[in-house]
Formats: C-alpha cells, structure tokens, sequence
C-alpha cells in the first residue's frame, strides 16, 4: 500500500543544474499534480494531468515541465535551476470523476538550489 | 471564482483547550470540502470531509460542518492535545471544465503547549 511516492527527500542544486523529481502512484488514479509550498504562501500548482497524455499548466508553471506517458508516474523537471526555486514540492493524485475523494499527497521533495 | 479563506495563525492553545479554526469558501456549484492536517516534515495528509450541505465530517476527535447558507467549513476540537501541533488546511473541489479543481487555503499553523 504505498499510495503516492517521491523521490528523492531531499536535493541540493547549483544554480543552472537541472534535475527531475520522481512521482509515482499505485491506486491508478487519473489526476495527478504538483504543487510547491512556500513558508506563508500555502500551496501553489505548478502542473497537473488529467490522464495518460494529457498534462495542463497551473498557476506558477514557469522553469518547470511535465509529462504523462502512464497512468503511474509524473515526473518533473527543472530546466535550469533558480534559487527561485528552492522550496518544497508534493505529488498528489486523485480519481478523477469522484470529486469528493480527496487528494493523496507524497511526502515531498525539499529542494534547495544554491 | 472559486476561493478558500482561512484564519491567520499561528493559533497557539494550551492543552486540553477548545479549537475552532475558521474556514470559509467561494465556489460555483456544489463543492466538496476537506480539511488536510500537515506534521512537520510530512506531506498533507486528508483529516476529514463533508460532500453535502448539512454533512459532518468527523475524524481523531475534530468535526466539521458544511455550512451552505454560510459558505463555511469552521474545524472544531473539544479538547487539544500537543501531537495535535500542526499546520491544518481546508480545501475544497469543483468541476471545472469536466475536471474537478482543488482549491487550497493558506493554512493555519497550530501550537499546542503542554
């Protein structure tokens, strides 16, 4: 019963590197997202996907991208790394037809760019 | 457009005291809401929900009620203990364009003293 993973927990960058952060999900739920959060800002989407191929833009999508190729896993990656970037991001997943499920959060990549 | 507000923390209470946090919303339609539960170092884990006007949603000893004349979503707990420090989310989702959104709030960080 693994639910939503991340990897890796913790990551430390140098300005420009890139980098991928692993998601995978075991329940085959369709809608996955990644969010950063952000001391005093809550959480902010960055991208989401409604299914297998399908990947859409949130709200601060800028410096990052994404891909869908199966159901299980959503990576996703830092073109050229800003200390911008340094924050903690989730994973989520849910069903995507049932509103009323809720989310499934990973327990988060703390990413630091220096 | 679709809107959490919840109250500014920190909220810091003595243990075995009363805890309301409030939380109201703005949505098209009829949303389902959530309330999330983060521990430090952890991803947000679903604490409780309510998918209809006049549901209660109940969990670990806080409830909630949907309230649809006040467009709230207040979280209650009759007596805190100290593992309940934390930071608390509320949450709602919607149908939007044939997907359901989640819409977060800005939590609200709670300290328990012993």
């Amino acid at each position: 019963n693994a639910g939503v993973t991340q990897t890796p927990k913790f990551q430390v960058l140098k300005t420009g590197q890139s980098m991928t952060l692993q998601c995978a999900q075991d329940m085959n739920h369709e809608y996955m997202s990644w969010y950063r959060q952000d001391p005093g800002m809550g959480l902010r989407l960055i991208h989401y996907s409604v299914g297998a191929g399908i990947t859409d833009q949130g709200e601060v999508p800028n410096g990052y991208n994404v891909s869908r190729s199966t159901t299980e896993d959503f990576p996703l990656r830092l073109l050229s790394a800003a200390p911008s970037q340094t924050s903690v991001y989730f994973c989520a997943s849910s069903y995507g037809d049932r509103g009323s499920y809720g989310y499934t959060f990973g327990s988060g990549t703390r990413l630091t760019v220096v | 457009g679709n809107s959490v507000t919840q109250m500014e923390g920190p909220v810091t209470l003595s243990e075995e005291a009363f805890l309301t946090i409030n939380c109201t919303y703005t949505a098209t339609g009829y949303p389902s809401l959530f309330w999330y539960v983060q521990y430090p170092g952890e991803g947000l884990q679903l604490l409780l929900k309510a998918t209809k006007a006049d549901d209660k949603g109940s969990n670990k000893g806080f409830e909630a009620t949907y309230r649809k004349e006040t467009t709230s979503f207040h979280l209650e707990k009759g007596s805190v203990q100290v593992s309940d420090s934390a930071v608390y989310f509320c949450a709602l989702s919607v149908l939007s364009s044939g997907t359901y959104k989640y819409i977060f709030g800005t939590g609200t960080r709670l300290k328990v003293l012993a």
